[in-house]
């Protein structure tokens, strides 16, 4: 199994609404990334999880909250979001930075803030 | 701060071409450089990846260079194809010791028929 899967693939949510991200990958990756995505520009990394703890925070706001239960899961809880984080959230894993760097995407979650 | 910088936002080239596209960092040194490949509405696909130590790498159609001296990474697709059409992202490490992986501005590259 060489995929990287998340759930929902598009999601609309109101600003006052919690929800959460789901990604899975059972490739034994022990690297796990979020990333923003807006029309035309390229990824943002937002969060990075190496070995199940959180080894960086992109200066994220709160409203965002990673959370990594174990070593396939991955979950993005958000909570009073703004219009402005609409955009294609994409998640990633990686074997490591020493075992191998590339990283493999899932297909993203067209996520709608209204 | 560091910055990853694609020349081209987009380039548009004749079938059966050369494609190239240029990838610009500075104030860092990477361990290594990456090159994917992003479709509309879908995750970037890894492509390739160049060491430091490497000056040239290749995979079928696909050429990579690595100048560290000059901070660049160039990205050739040889006997371009209509299906070759996407936006490639070069992406490098930008801190040592951990897990990470920062994306350049991507090229958004048209191949015509």
């Amino acid at each position: 199994d060489t995929e990287v899967t998340q759930t929902p693939k598009h999601l609309v949510m109101g600003m006052t609404n919690k929800k959460s991200l789901k990604c899975e990958q059972h490739m034994g990756h022990r690297a796990m990334y979020w990333y923003k995505q807006k029309a035309k520009k390229p990824p943002e990394l937002m969060f990075v999880y190496s070995y199940e703890k959180l080894s960086i925070n992109e200066s994220v706001p709160s409203r965002f909250s990673p959370e990594c239960p174990n070593s396939s899961l991955l979950n993005l809880h958000l909570h009073a979001l703004q219009p402005e984080d609409s955009a294609l959230y994409l998640c990633a894993s990686s074997p490591t930075r020493t075992g191998g760097p590339e990283a493999f995407f899932g297909q993203g979650t067209r996520l709608t803030v209204v | 701060s560091q910055k990853i910088e694609q020349n081209s936002e987009a380039l548009n080239i004749q079938e059966g071409k050369t494609a190239t596209l240029t990838c610009n960092y500075t104030n860092y040194s990477p361990a290594y450089l990456q090159w994917y490949r992003q479709d509309p509405g879908r995750g970037p696909v890894f492509l390739l990846l160049i060491r430091e130590n490497e000056k040239e790498k290749r995979k079928e159609r696909l050429k990579v260079t690595f100048d560290t001296t000059l901070k660049q990474s160039l990205f050739h697709i040889t006997a371009s194809q209509p299906a070759d059409s996407a936006t490639y992202l070069c992406a490098l490490d930008l801190r040592t010791g951990a897990n990470n992986l920062f994306f350049g501005t991507g090229t958004r590259l048209t191949v015509i028929p």
